[in-house]
């Protein structure tokens, strides 16, 4: 069976400061891995994916997130972050063709401080 | 490209009602997901479909069930409600062909 861990529910940062969400799966096969963002009353929008090729991926508003096999991790970073990234991020995994499901991991609130 | 369409946005119902959310995917796409969203359970699957077939269901009562008409449309009806239905339902589409999902914004529905 497969699982995601997102361990920090909440992370307060200040503007411009950096910042890593952190998130580790675990699964017998091998995945994708997805990054999602929720702002308030909204659904999910797709920030990044790791679907094959360079384990480094990026987005077009300045994160990034680096699959990292051996540690079973897909960490979300940004150098620095705007009061605009304030929401809630969602990590989630498939194995698709399997069970053609995701398995979110619990969401990390991101709190941007002026 | 029109993205994923939830209609209603809310609603509200009583306890013992039934519902129909409703799902239109983006254009040319033949898979649709559904996810129930709370605060205490997190974002749980519900169930997908594929030209009209259901793939997979997840850990969900009878009471909640799922169609896929030829246009790709997708309806998920919840009968006799319970207060704990209520959640954020969320529905998602892609081409069918590999992973990733495009999310519309999600049926808010509260059961009072």
């Amino acid at each position: 069976a497969q699982s995601v861990t997102q361990l920090d529910s909440q992370v307060p940062v200040f503007e411009e400061a950096p910042v890593e969400l952190r998130c580790n799966y675990s699964s017998s096969v091998s995945v994708y891995l997805f990054w999602y963002v929720q702002y308030p009353n909204q659904g999910l929008q797709l920030l990044l994916k790791y679907l094959s090729g360079s384990t480094l991926v990026e987005s077009i508003n300045g994160f990034e997130a680096e699959f990292n096999k051996s540690q079973t991790s897909f960490h979300l970073r940004k150098p620095s972050v705007h009061i605009s990234d304030t929401a809630e991020y969602f990590c989630a995994v498939s194995d698709w063709p399997g069970t053609y499901k995701y398995i979110f991991g619990t969401g990390t609130r991101l709190k941007v401080l002026a | 490209k029109a993205g994923v369409t939830q209609t209603p946005r809310y609603l509200i119902k009583t306890r013992g009602q039934q519902v129909t959310l409703s799902c239109s995917p983006i254009s040319g796409h033949r898979s649709v997901s559904w996810y129930q969203q709370t605060p205490g359970q997190g974002l749980q699957f519900l169930f997908e479909y594929f030209s009209e077939t259901q793939r997979n269901k997840g850990n969900f009562p009878g009471r909640f069930s799922g169609r896929q008409f030829s246009n790709s449309r997708s309806e998920m009806n919840v009968s006799t409600l319970e207060l704990g239905d209520s959640a954020l339902y969320l529905c998602a589409s892609s081409p069918g062909t590999g992973p990733g999902y495009t999310f519309g914004s999600g049926t808010r529905l509260t059961v009072v």
